[in-house]
């Protein structure tokens, strides 16, 4: 099955700076990695998502890249906020035998922004 | 407000005794799904549903047993919880396939 691996496990950057969270993936039949941000106490939220037919997509201070070939993309925060300090996990996705799209997750992220 | 409901927040019970947490979505999703996350080991799903009366098993299903009789909900249900089930759950749903997964806010389920 698929395997997603992320790292760091831990980030801690000055508010301001740029935090990049980076993911690998094992199966080339994923053809959808999304993002998710999960707050203290909350469910993931979807922030970002990238398709297998795009490269790069940006969001106000969020980007996230894909390289297909290497099997690796990457979440790119800019200008960070406190508020952005939360649990980052990263997944790639596809379809199964039965016609499911499954999800598969990376361990997390704990991305903490410094005031 | 759309959202996927979960209950109870809060759970700690004992081995062998049975328990069900409920899950219910009020956006007329098809998929709905379950996970546990553990530290280190991020989120695992434990069980999917595509529509009503279709489930399948995920990556840790076992101890673990769900039903979809009604769209909106789907329960997660422990016959005979064990410590090693102690654990964050976490229901999700979703329109599509390839749209994104709407969470619950969470149960945190111990077992003693």
């Amino acid at each position: 099955g698929e395997n997603v691996e992320q790292h760091p496990s831990t980030l801690s950057v000055q508010e301001g700076d740029s935090a990049v969270i980076k993911c690998t993936y094992s199966d080339s039949a994923s053809n959808y990695f999304p993002w998710y941000k999960q707050e203290l106490g909350k469910g993931p939220q979807l922030i970002i998502d990238i398709r297998s037919n795009v490269g790069e997509k940006k969001d106000q201070r969020i980007a996230v890249t894909l390289n297909k070939t290497a099997k690796h993309f990457s979440l790119h925060i800019t200008e960070t906020q406190p508020e952005d300090s939360a649990v980052y996990f990263c997944a790639a996705s596809r379809r199964n035998s039965g016609g499911y799209q499954k999800v598969t997750f990376g361990i997390g992220t704990k991305l903490q922004v410094i005031p | 407000e759309a959202q996927v409901t979960q209950n109870p927040r809060y759970l700690i019970t004992v081995t062998g005794k049975k328990l069900t947490v409920t899950c219910s979505q009020n956006m007329n999703h098809e998929y709905m799904s379950w996970y546990r996350q553990d530290p280190g080991l991020g989120l695992r799903q434990i069980y999917y549903s595509m529509n009503v009366e279709v489930t399948d098993k995920g990556d840790v299903p076992e101890g673990y047993k769900v039903s979809r009789k009604e769209k909106r909900n789907f329960p997660l249900i422990l016959e005979s919880p064990s410590p090693n089930q102690t654990s964050l759950y976490f229901c999700a749903s979703s329109l599509s396939t390839l749209a994104a997964l709407h969470f619950g806010n969470g149960t945190r389920l111990t077992v003693t």
